[in-house]
């Protein structure tokens, strides 16, 4: 099964951009989203189809995705946004399709 | 208001079964694919099972293939999971999501409750 591949952990300080990484092969040919969780709380959408942001979450956050790379980047980080992010997939390559998680990582803000 | 609400977690015996549930509202139910994610405690996000807005197509992941079974009743507004023998690596807490689309295409997660919590322990 398809696989994706994140960085555990990503440290950042105040006001500074955060990038937070997607591995997968050829991931560019498929629509990547992202999501949010603090702790104690359900993940929450912040990126959908690479790029889209919901209504609600801030310009600060953004994606891209090319090629075997997909990337969160989180502006003018704050304190707030210290939380684990998950990247997803929608997995139609076999003859069954799955949603496929990121094994996630955890934002440190300093 | 969109609002999924899970419910029917508990602690169970491995090789026994449970029914979970959610409860929609704030959206018509029966204009969208329905989907389990569960979360191992302190682990990531996997995925489980999702379902079509009419049940006409139905996914689940190889760890519960052949032991849960994802059904949906539209007239209720209602999701459910059945988990029969269960393993105590189901030990999870499981949230019901909400995909922005009627079938099990390009699916991503545009609404969570808040979860319930399994634990599979003799």
């Amino acid at each position: 099964s398809y696989v994706l591949t994140q960085p555990p952990s990503v440290s950042v300080a105040p006001g500074k951009t955060a990038r937070i990484t997607c591995g997968g092969n050829n991931i560019g040919s498929k629509s990547v989203h992202w999501y949010q969780q603090k702790p104690g709380q359900a993940p929450v959408l912040v990126i959908y189809y690479d790029s889209d942001r919901p209504s609600g979450i801030p310009e600060r956050f953004s994606g891209s995705n090319s090629g075997n790379t997909a990337t969160l980047t989180i502006s003018r980080v704050e304190a707030g946004d210290e939380a684990d992010y998950y990247c997803q997939v929608w997995d139609s390559s076999s003859d069954h399709p799955e949603g496929v998680f990121g094994g996630g990582t955890k934002l440190t803000v300093l | 208001e969109v609002q999924l609400v899970e419910s029917g977690g508990g602690l169970v015996q491995p090789g026994r079964s449970l029914r979970l549930s959610c409860a929609a509202s704030g959206f018509t139910f029966d204009d969208y694919a329905m989907h389990w994610v569960r979360q191992a405690p302190g682990k990531g996000l996997e995925w489980v099972s999702g379902i079509s807005w009419n049940g006409g197509s139905i996914d689940y992941a190889d760890s519960v293939k052949g032991r849960f079974t994802i059904s949906r009743d539209n007239a209720k507004n209602s999701l459910y999971l059945q988990m029969n023998s269960l393993r105590a690596e189901d030990t999870a807490l499981y949230y019901c999501a909400k995909a922005p689309s009627a079938q099990l295409v390009r699916c991503y997660f545009d609404y969570w409750g808040q979860g319930t919590l399994v634990t599979v322990s003799s």
